[in-house]
């Protein structure tokens, strides 16, 4: 059973298109985490949820929106696509949120926009 | 946010042990030492991690510097399956949920 997966792994799209990625986790955790990761291999957080509940937003342009039905899931809808969109990005799941908590990733979703 | 410094990329022969450095001279007494690899085309997945004491698991062991301003990632015995980008990040121990992955140690495996 995979633990944290991703539909689609991989997306192709026209920009101004609206698309959404999934995510959900069978590992039971509360936190859920959307990662967006560059060309350059460079990682970094975006939004994070807590029991449904959004906790952090790092300064993400508002066409990016997340929803959180359950614990188990974290979806991203994506508004308005621009070119600069295009990346990898990796759902993650932990018990909680902490310094000494491990976060499970997800396989990612390549998304490109034309 | 305290820095971390890797090498770009670093090769080993199959079997052999594999040390990789990482250089965090601004660290702070709470923050963390977490590794991570990220295998080609797959999500990150955690490898170690540590506070000040030297620690083992089933993947690796992490050797922390006495000052702390280093430590060194081991693989005891490379395997053609750890050839993967290797990231060391440090969390601060108070409220650093999130990871944020610079451009890693890139680990070529030859067999």
């Amino acid at each position: 059973d995979t633990a944290v997966s991703q539909t689609p792994k991989y997306l192709v799209t026209q920009m101004g298109n609206d698309k959404s990625i999934k995510c959900e986790q069978n590992l039971g955790h509360d936190t859920m985490y959307w990662y967006k990761q560059d060309s350059k291999k460079f990682l970094k957080i975006m939004f994070s949820y807590n029991n449904k509940e959004l906790i952090i937003n790092e300064t993400v342009p508002n066409r990016f929106s997340p929803k959180s039905p359950d614990k188990a899931h974290l979806n991203l809808h994506i508004n308005s696509l621009e070119l600069g969109d295009s990346a990898v990005y990796f759902c993650a799941s932990s018990h909680y949120r902490g310094s000494t908590d491990t976060q499970y990733f997800g396989p990612g979703t390549r998304l490109t926009v034309l | 946010d305290a820095k971390t410094t890797q090498p770009n990329s670093m090769e080993s022969n199959e079997e052999e042990p594999v040390h990789l450095p990482c250089n965090h001279s601004t660290i702070s007494g709470t923050d963390y030492i977490h590794w991570y690899r990220q295998l080609p085309s797959q999500g990150p997945e955690y490898v170690i991690h540590g506070l000040t004491s030297n620690v083992n698991n089933r993947m690796a062991s992490l050797a922390i510097a006495e000052d702390r301003k280093s430590s060194t990632l081991i693989l005891h015995r490379a395997t053609l399956r750890d050839a993967a980008v290797y990231y060391c990040i440090l969390r601060d121990g108070f409220n650093d949920y999130k990871l944020s992955f610079g451009a890693g140690t890139t680990v070529t495996v030859r067999a």
